[in-house]
């Protein structure tokens, strides 16, 4: 079964719109770990955020924002006031505790902000 | 200083070559990770190294062998491969959380530029 899902496979926005990216998780571990990470067209995998199954804090970083809700098991990231540069794919993954460093990624979420 | 360097960045061999990708980071970490992706695809883990240790193997081929020759460096040798093997090699590198016996995880694993391999 598919761990991390990401539901929606191509976002295009018009510059300035904001965009809400989901993430839907399934685990039975207590204790695991959330990230998004970010993948420009040069390929590079860019780390994003990490959050810890015990911090249901939203966060937010400049324009990125981060909305992580045990009761519906997503974590759902916002890029507000989009811009071009934004243009990539986006991954969300999980790990578990009991599987030690073992990463399940979503299958990602390609973004395109249209200028 | 959170980089992990690759090299090649790209690389084209015949489907009789051996070649070599190689990895390095310096920031300390213990574990290191080596990842295949495809075209509009999520990276596919291939290999985990934890304490210069193989911990996962993911059931890849023995066309591909890694090496951990050391805490920071980690190599993927590669003989006779197939031209679906053609893809982007990822090397991370992460934290170990080590709880009483027991591996935790949850340390970000952060990524090199990667390999862009072709086989013909």
């Amino acid at each position: 079964a598919q761990k991390v899902t990401q539901a929606q496979t191509e976002i295009s926005v018009v510059e300035k719109e904001d965009v809400t990216l989901d993430c839907v998780y399934e685990t039975r571990d207590t204790t695991y770990y959330l990230f998004w990470y970010k993948q420009p067209p040069s390929g590079e995998l860019v780390f994003l955020i990490r959050r810890n199954s015990f911090d249901e804090q939203n966060e937010i970083s400049g324009r990125y924002s981060w909305n992580f809700q045990k009761s519906t098991s997503s974590f759902n990231f916002t890029i507000t006031a989009s811009q071009v540069v934004d243009s990539a794919v986006y991954f969300c993954a999980l790990s578990e505790a009991n599987t030690g460093n073992q990463f399940y990624f979503g299958t990602g979420t390609s973004l395109t902000v249209i200028p | 200083d959170t980089e992990v360097t690759q090299t090649p960045k790209h690389l084209v061999m015949g489907m009789t070559n051996k070649k070599s990708l190689k990895c390095e980071q310096h920031m300390g970490h213990r574990a290191m990770y080596w990842y295949k992706q495809k075209a509009k695809k999520p990276p596919e883990l291939m290999f985990v190294y934890s304490y210069e240790k193989l911990s996962i193997n993911e059931s890849v081929p023995s066309r591909f062998s890694p090496e951990c020759p050391n805490s920071s460096l980690l190599n993927l040798h590669l003989h006779a491969l197939q031209p679906e093997d053609s893809a982007l090699y990822l090397c991370a590198s992460s934290q170990v959380f080590k709880g009483t016996g027991v591996k935790y995880g949850g340390g970000e694993q952060y990524f090199g530029p990667g390999t862009r391999l072709t086989v013909t």
